[in-house]
């Protein structure tokens, strides 16, 4: 019973460097979700799909692009990596697109920029 | 804007001790409301979750929730601690259909033997 899957759990990365984080969910989810998640910040939303097709932008998406490859996977780019952007990501997964939907959440990609 | 406030961002407490972590939302309107749990290393689980069927809401592990739309909070209790309560706890309220969830900023219970 998977749930939200997230590759990779660790990564480190320099300055400028670009990486691709994968999500994935066997739930039949409609709606995914990214965040990242920052000492006394809370969890802030970057990007959001809705539906397959479709994607928003959330609280702090700049620095971040988005692709909903299918219903099942929703992956989260950083083209040029910055030592901000230094946080653990989560990706999350809810039946549809409402505010009184409860999301499901991965382990966390735990991501370092130096 | 609307907003979701957690009082206290770190709460120590001894095992057998009632846990209080407190949530308030900024809305005339009931919200709907949740709490989840995060352990070490893990993403968050979802605690429980106000549905407006009463307002007294009891979820996993011996946790509840009450909502008062008097004092707009949505307090997390639990009569006594067990040191695998030590955990980060979040309260998300969603204001409107069709919005995102907003996360407050979290609370740190610590356990005590």
């Amino acid at each position: 019973n998977a749930g939200v899957t997230q590759t990779p759990k660790f990564q480190v990365l320099k300055t400028g460097q670009s990486m691709t984080l994968q999500c994935a969910q066997d739930m039949n989810h409609n709606s995914m979700y990214w965040y990242r998640q920052d000492p006394g910040m809370g969890l802030r939303l970057i990007y959001y799909s809705a539906s397959e097709g479709t994607t928003d932008k959330g609280e702090v998406p700049n620095g971040y692009n988005v692709s909903r490859l299918n219903k099942r996977e929703f992956s989260l780019r950083l083209e040029s990596a910055a030592p901000s952007q230094t946080s653990v990501y989560f990706c999350a997964s809810s039946e549809l697109w409402d505010s009184n939907q409860p999301q499901h959440f991965g382990d966390g990609t735990r991501l370092s920029i130096l | 804007a609307q907003s979701v406030t957690q009082l206290g961002s770190h709460v120590s407490v001894s095992e057998g001790a009632l846990v209080l972590l407190r949530c308030n939302y900024s809305s005339s309107v009931p919200p709907y409301l949740f709490w989840y749990v995060q352990y070490p290393n893990q993403g968050l689980q979802l605690l429980l979750k106000y549905t407006s069927a009463a307002t007294l809401v009891k979820g996993i592990n011996g946790f509840e929730a009450e909502f008062k739309k008097s004092e707009t909070s949505f307090h997390l209790t639990k009569p006594s601690a067990h040191m695998s309560d030590a955990a980060e706890y979040f309260c998300a309220v969603g204001y409107q259909a069709g919005t995102a969830l907003i996360f407050g900023k979290g609370t740190t219970l610590s356990v005590s033997s």
